[in-house]
This record gives structure tokens, C-alpha cells and sequence, in this order.
């Protein structure tokens, strides 16, 4: 049972707009910034999105990510085939000895 | 190019004792924050731990479910990471990678990581 929640699956068509949520509580989405990965098949995690809405150099900016209160989100706009793989949400979480804590990870399937 | 190597990883008894290293180079890794992440077979992301450089402390800190099995090191005159795992479970069997913390000017961004090994695969079976 991870800490964060996403929902475990996401779909959509080729140039379609998908969005995949994360749900926290106060101690990591509500009180520290929310970090997105991507792990293409068979590769290691890459991030994609840091300090909530924050592109590192090289990714595209189709992904954009959003924040407010205890959720956030991750959106992908103009999807494209090369866009299906798994993402996963991450925070920092104030509570003792928790530290980073990872949502479950959204499988995307472009159909 | 920033790159991370894991090696040591392999076929360990339940109980048994494994020691995975990570050699960094492309960056000045004695000023990186470095955590180990790992993934089970077929699951998600778990984060392990992490060392800050010594400039920040060289302080260590541990996910739950290892702390007081697992001891992260780092030599810097080697531009090495290390992960000493003792009293190893089943349930450690898992894809382990070495990632650095992302910096904005000198503060370590919490929970991001961008750059990640290709990973190690340590198996705990009887």
C-alpha cells in the first residue's frame, strides 16, 4: 500500500490530452513539492516534472504538472506512442522517519 | 555525461549479507546527495535512503523497513557509493538503482532525483 495514491491505470488515443492524479495528505502533497517520474519499459526512472509544475532541461513541455492541497496532478498534452510507460508521483513526507514516499505508478497505454 | 554504475548485485540466502557500490562520474560527486531507490520485480518505486555530501553533514537517513539492516557509505576520493546490506529478507529482492538529489543553486530539491543508474538486481531466495 503506498502512501501516495494513483490510479493504477490511464489511458488515451494520439494527440489526445490525459491527466493522471496523485493523492497525498498534509504531512508530504500538503506541506512539500511534488515530484513525477517516468520509467519507460525495461529502463530505469527518469524525471519528468520536480517542484510541482518545474520541466528538467530536454523534456517536453506537453508535460505539466500541477499542485493544490493534497493532490496533484500530471498532464500530458499532443500524447504520443512513445508516451506509454509507467509514471509515478513522489514527496518528501514531514511525518517520522518516512522521508520520500512514492505514489503506486499509473501504467499509460497510448491506444 | 553524468553517469552511475551499479555493480554488486546477485543471488543472496535469506539472512546473508550483499554490499552493492555505485561508481559516479561526469559530476563533482562529493558534492551530490545520493540515495539508492529500489523496485521489486513487477512493482513500483521504494526509496531506500540517502547520504548527504559531507559539506551538508555526510548524514544518513533510512526508509523503515531497512533501517538497522542497511548502511549507506560513500568514499569520495574513489567517487563511489556504497549500499551494505545485512540480514537480507525475501522481500529485499528488488532492482536497486543509485540516483543523485537534484540542486537548484544550493538548495537539494526533497524528493527529486535526476540522474539514475541503470540499476542492480539482488535476489534473495533459499
Amino acid at each position: 500500500q503506498s502512501v501516495l495514491t494513483q490510479p493504477p491505470s490511464a489511458s488515451g488515443t494520439p494527440g489526445q490530452r490525459v491527466t493522471i492524479s496523485c493523492s497525498g495528505s498534509s504531512s508530504n502533497i500538503g506541506s512539500n513539492t511534488v515530484n513525477w517520474y517516468q520509467q519507460l519499459p525495461g529502463t530505469a526512472p527518469k524525471l519528468l516534472i520536480y517542484s510541482n509544475n518545474q520541466r528538467p532541461s530536454g523534456v517536453p513541455d506537453r508535460f505539466s504538472g500541477s499542485k493544490s492541497g493534497t493532490s496533484a496532478s500530471l498532464a500530458i498534452s499532443g500524447l504520443q506512442s512513445e508516451d506509454e510507460a509507467d509514471y509515478y508521483c513522489a514527496a518528501w513526507d514531514d511525518s517520522l522517519n518516512v522521508y520520500v514516499v512514492f505514489g503506486g505508478g499509473t501504467k499509460l497505454t497510448v491506444l | 555525461e553524468v553517469q552511475l554504475v551499479e555493480s554488486g548485485g546477485g543471488l543472496v540466502k535469506p539472512g546473508g549479507s550483499l554490499r552493492l557500490s555505485c561508481a559516479a562520474s561526469g559530476f563533482t560527486f562529493s558534492n551530490a546527495w545520493m540515495s539508492w531507490v529500489r523496485q521489486a520485480p513487477g512493482k513500483g518505486l521504494e526509496w531506500v535512503g540517502r547520504i548527504k555530501s559531507k559539506t551538508d553533514g555526510g548524514t544518513t537517513d533510512y526508509a523503515a523497513p531497512v533501517k538497522g539492516r542497511f548502511t549507506i557509505s560513500r568514499d569520495d576520493s574513489k567517487n563511489t557509493l556504497y549500499l551494505q546490506m545485512n540480514s537480507l529478507k525475501t522481500e529485499d529482492t528488488a532492482v536497486y538503482y543509485c540516483t543523485t538529489a537534484l540542486r537548484q543553486d544550493i538548495w537539494v530539491v526533497p524528493a527529486a532525483m535526476d540522474y539514475w543508474g541503470q540499476g542492480t538486481l539482488v535476489t534473495v531466495s533459499s
